[in-house]
């Protein structure tokens, strides 16, 4: 069975341009989460799905990031009027259910997104 | 503001010896504890967990110890391989909630 999948691995941009960036989970997993990961740090939230909506957002830098899961799948990350200090490894999981205690989350490769 | 924290960026250890990577947390309200590993160019990988009503929690050759009370839990790997070599990271959350807070890492380098 195939694993969480990224697309792209990489993205190099110019600051000010608008990317997205795709997540594909693991099959019949209704929990999804996208983290960013800066050099030197672990993984930071920014948000977490439950099945079509945003259950916690709260970890979103600000109103440039959204996100979207419209049919519970595959999401999109999106990221409009890019700063150099949105180049990070942008990191996509999922797990079964929304329980940690129970479901173990699932990572993707990533997608490392430089800002020029 | 730092949650949760791994204070050794790296550590090395000849192979066959124990590993042991700590981690401090200051959020008392976590009540469940993950480790991951995580190599290059990959997502990180689920290691190991354990819940706050436990103090150890035990897999093969790791093993997870959780004292409440000074915020602290470790993570021992007997014996080390030269597979183990990897970034660990610590990671907690509370409540069953989703939100998983991770530390920075810490580098393991294995010596055969």
């Amino acid at each position: 069975g195939a694993g969480v999948s990224q697309t792209p691995s990489n993205k190099v941009t110019e600051k000010g341009k608008y990317v997205e960036l795709r997540c594909d989970p693991i099959s019949g997993h209704t929990a999804l989460y996208w983290y960013r990961q800066s050099l030197g740090q672990g993984p930071e939230f920014l948000i977490y799905f439950q099945g079509t909506g945003a259950a916690d957002d709260s970890g979103l830098p600000n109103d440039r990031f959204f996100a979207v899961r419209p049919e519970g799948s595959v999401s999109t990350l999106k990221i409009q009027r890019t700063e150099r200090g949105d180049s990070a490894v942008y990191l996509c999981a999922s797990s079964l259910v929304g329980d940690p205690s129970y479901n173990e989350q699932f990572f993707g490769p990533g997608t490392r997104l430089t800002v020029l | 503001d730092q949650q949760v924290k791994q204070n050794s960026p790296s550590l090395s250890v000849q192979e066959g010896r124990i590993s042991i990577l700590n981690c401090d947390y200051t959020n008392s309200m976590f009540d469940y504890f993950l480790w991951y590993k995580k190599y290059p160019a990959e997502g990180p990988t689920f290691l190991i967990s354990i819940s706050s009503i436990k103090d150890k929690n035990e897999d093969g050759r790791f093993t997870v110890f959780l004292n409440k009370s000074a915020k602290h839990l470790s993570l021992h790997i007997v014996p080390s391989q030269p597979g183990d070599s990897a970034v660990y990271f610590c990671a907690a959350s509370s409540g069953g909630y989703q939100k998983v807070t991770f530390g920075t890492g810490t580098k393991l380098q294995v010596i055969p």
